[in-house]
């Protein structure tokens, strides 16, 4: 099951606007991982974030995470009509039971 | 409406041993996926099942590793002859129509081969 809380639910921009979502969570963590899911292809990963970590860059992609408001943000520069996809966040809790903790995803459209 | 459930949880093998790893989709869903997740890594696409069929296993290996989703029961992934490479997490999701449907995830079985 799918845990975790992502805003918004869904996006809609024009091509070359940015675009920001959110991921929250409850528990503390080793780290966190943005993915990625097109349509007709599986969950690819983005980007790992771990906990002593504040910012991460990949490309056009900027993760930050702040574990005193145990939140992240996914921000995409530059958007193409190929960056239309779900966006999930996982986060890796630091307790004993090693599992992902997911978020309910955020449905990103750019529209041309 | 149970999620998707794995079992077990956690699972040790010796080199060499067989693992079995179990699946059940949620209720309605046919379509079972299978990630593996190294430590310290994302997760990577191993393998898409529908009931009785394997449509993609473009990520499983070659040898030692096998799924299957009978029409009755769990979805299995199998492990022949573990080695210490295989100690990974081990997810499944499934969804109720194709590939593009959203995906819903099991807690994972975590492996550890000594």
């Amino acid at each position: 099951s799918q845990q975790g809380e992502e805003d918004p639910q869904a996006l809609s921009i024009q091509e070359g606007e940015n675009a920001t979502m959110n991921c929250s969570y409850k528990t503390s963590i080793n780290n966190l991982q943005w993915y990625r899911q097109n349509s007709g292809r599986g969950l690819v990963h983005l980007i790992l974030i771990r906990s002593n970590e504040r910012e991460k860059h990949s490309g056009r992609l900027r993760v930050t995470l702040d574990t005193s408001k145990k939140s992240s943000s996914l921000l995409i520069t530059a958007s193409r009509a190929a960056d239309t996809a779900s966006y999930f966040c996982a986060t890796d809790p630091m307790d004993s039971n090693y599992q992902l903790i997911w978020g309910a995803g955020t449905k990103l459209i750019i529209k041309p | 409406n149970a999620g998707v459930m794995q079992n077990p949880r956690h699972l040790v093998r010796r080199r060499g041993q067989e693992a079995r790893l179990r699946c059940s989709p949620m209720k309605g869903h046919s379509h079972v996926y299978w990630y593996r997740q190294l430590p310290e890594e994302g997760l990577k696409f191993m393998v898409y099942l529908q009931k009785e069929n394997i449509i993609d296993e473009s990520g499983m290996p070659k040898e030692r590793f096998s799924a299957e989703f009978p029409k009755e029961g769990p979805s299995i992934l199998r492990i022949q002859q573990v080695v210490r490479g295989d100690s990974a997490a081990y997810f499944c999701a499934s969804s109720r129509g194709s590939w593009e449907e959203t995906q819903y995830f099991g807690p994972g079985t975590r492996l550890l081969v000594l």
